[in-house]
């Protein structure tokens, strides 16, 4: 059964760093065409695809935040993780890790497998 | 890049059908046949219902299925049951390489 879980802060101050982690199971990171990622929701608002990291290391970010975001992976501990810089108010949301469909082209950015998310706040 | 444009609810009875639009541009829905939507339940995981426009995952029933029409997509829910009731968003890949979403529609089971 593959899962995934996400972790960190529910709330944080303005201009600090956001840190997430997204635990999972049920597959390996450097499996060929495997690819995990974060959406995030802001309350009330539309999802946003934030960043991807495939099998081979390839990052994949959102252009309009790719200044502030990092992600990364760990193969031995099935983790990944995101950094968001500088956060603001505008960056609280409901943060999703999601595994991607498959590891090329469109599908890339279907997301077969979420996890519950993680409701972040940002606020002075 | 602008989220695609859902209608904001749409509601309907036991049994019957609904259908939830997803409009874009050419740009995105319009382009290419990357078109996956998502049901969210408060409290539980996102679940891929479509993608691909018509394709279900494993395990999805039948009663989900998409269609795409120039620059609008569809969901169509046969046979509604109170277990529909969630929200519907909808994605589309983009000439930019990254998908966008769209504002999602709350579906009521009356």
């Amino acid at each position: 059964q593959v899962t995934l879980r996400e972790s960190g802060p529910a709330l944080m101050k303005p201009t600090q760093t956001l840190t997430l982690t997204c635990a999972f199971s049920g597959f390996s990171l450097a499996t060929r065409e495997m690819c995990v990622g974060w959406v995030r929701q802001p309350p009330g608002k539309a999802l946003e695809w934030l960043a991807l990291i495939d099998w081979d290391d390839d990052k994949f970010y959102n252009k309009s935040l790719r200044t502030r975001l990092t992600i990364s992976r760990d193969i031995s501990k099935n983790q990944v993780v995101l950094t968001v810089t500088d956060v603001d108010p505008a960056d609280t949301a409901t943060y999703y890790c999601v595994r991607s469909l498959r590891g090329y082209g469109g599908d890339r950015y279907a997301f077969d497998v979420w996890g519950r998310g993680t409701l972040v706040t940002v606020s002075s | 890049q602008s989220a695609l444009t859902q209608p904001a609810s749409v509601s309907g009875s036991p049994g019957q059908s609904i259908t939830i639009t997803c409009t874009g541009a050419s740009s995105d829905v319009g382009g290419y046949d990357f078109v996956s939507w998502y049901q969210l339940h408060p409290g539980k995981a996102p679940k891929l219902i479509l993608y691909d426009v018509t394709n279900r995952p494993s395990g999805v029933s039948a009663r989900f299925s998409g269609s795409k029409s120039g620059n609008t997509a569809s969901l169509t829910i046969s046979g509604l049951q109170a277990e529909d009731e969630a929200d519907y968003h909808c994605s589309s890949y983009t000439y930019n390489s990254i998908p966008v979403f769209g504002g999602g529609t709350r579906v009521t089971v009356l």
